[in-house]
């Protein structure tokens, strides 16, 4: 089982807009409505940013979305800001009990 | 709000056998699923497995040969046993709540430990 296909980096300005790709297959991401995004600073614990594709847990802000389509999901950061630059991880179900992750983006901002 | 701390020893040698305790504090440790995740060094992340509270199991077929996850709900503390170690199960270590949906399928971990760095080195 292959991990799911990120970009390595993604850069963007303060106040820009990214978006963040996760590929998988019609196994994992295409089949489920499970795909989640998770903010990792280095040395602190990873952050749950979205789950179920598109549903934002209480307390994250709204400038972090998500969609899907087909076999890639996306995470889009709007009016990206300092505290952003991070490790930015997806995690899709994959049927039975399997779970896969990303390999990981690393946002920089500019 | 649910919190997790974890510990265990951070070097090992090969052949040894990793073991870390996550800690559960707030929250209903019954009512939730309990996962370890690691990430290798330059690496993405890597589902282990996880453990209900009734100690109902469910391991990444990669790793299930060598891998032990337990319960103490009296504690309510879950634990991670990696045998034989190598240098490849270098890695950082995370213990997590895996949250499940109303139709009993996997739908985010939230929230996570800070992480444990185990070397494995001779």
């Amino acid at each position: 089982q292959s991990a799911l296909t990120q970009p390595a980096s993604v850069s963007g300005s303060p106040g820009q807009s990214i978006t963040i790709s996760c590929t998988g297959t019609s196994s994992d991401v295409g089949s489920y409505h499970l795909v989640s995004w998770y903010q990792h600073h280095p040395g602190k614990a990873p952050k749950l940013l979205i789950y179920e594709v598109t549903k934002r847990p209480s307390g994250v802000s709204n400038r972090f979305s998500g969609s899907k389509s087909g076999n890639t999901a996306s995470l889009t950061i709007s009016g990206l800001q300092a505290e952003d630059e991070a490790d930015y991880f997806c995690c899709s179900y994959a049927g039975g009990s399997s779970l896969i992750f990303g390999g990981g983006t690393k946002v920089t901002v500019l | 709000q649910v919190q997790l701390q974890q510990w265990g020893a951070g070097l090992l040698k090969p052949s040894e056998t990793l073991s870390l305790t996550c800690a559960v504090y707030g929250g209903s440790f019954s009512d939730d699923y309990w996962s370890w995740i690691r990430q290798p060094p330059g690496k993405g992340l890597e589902w282990i497995g996880g453990i209900n509270h009734s100690g109902s199991t469910n391991f990444n077929p990669s790793l299930k040969s060598r891998v032990t996850i337990s319960v103490d709900t009296s504690k309510r503390q879950f634990s991670l046993k990696v045998n034989f170690v190598i240098a490849a199960d270098t890695a950082v270590y995370f213990c997590a709540r895996a949250r499940i949906t109303t139709l009993g399928v996997f739908s985010r971990f939230d929230p996570w430990g800070q992480g444990t760095l185990v070397t494995v080195s001779s």
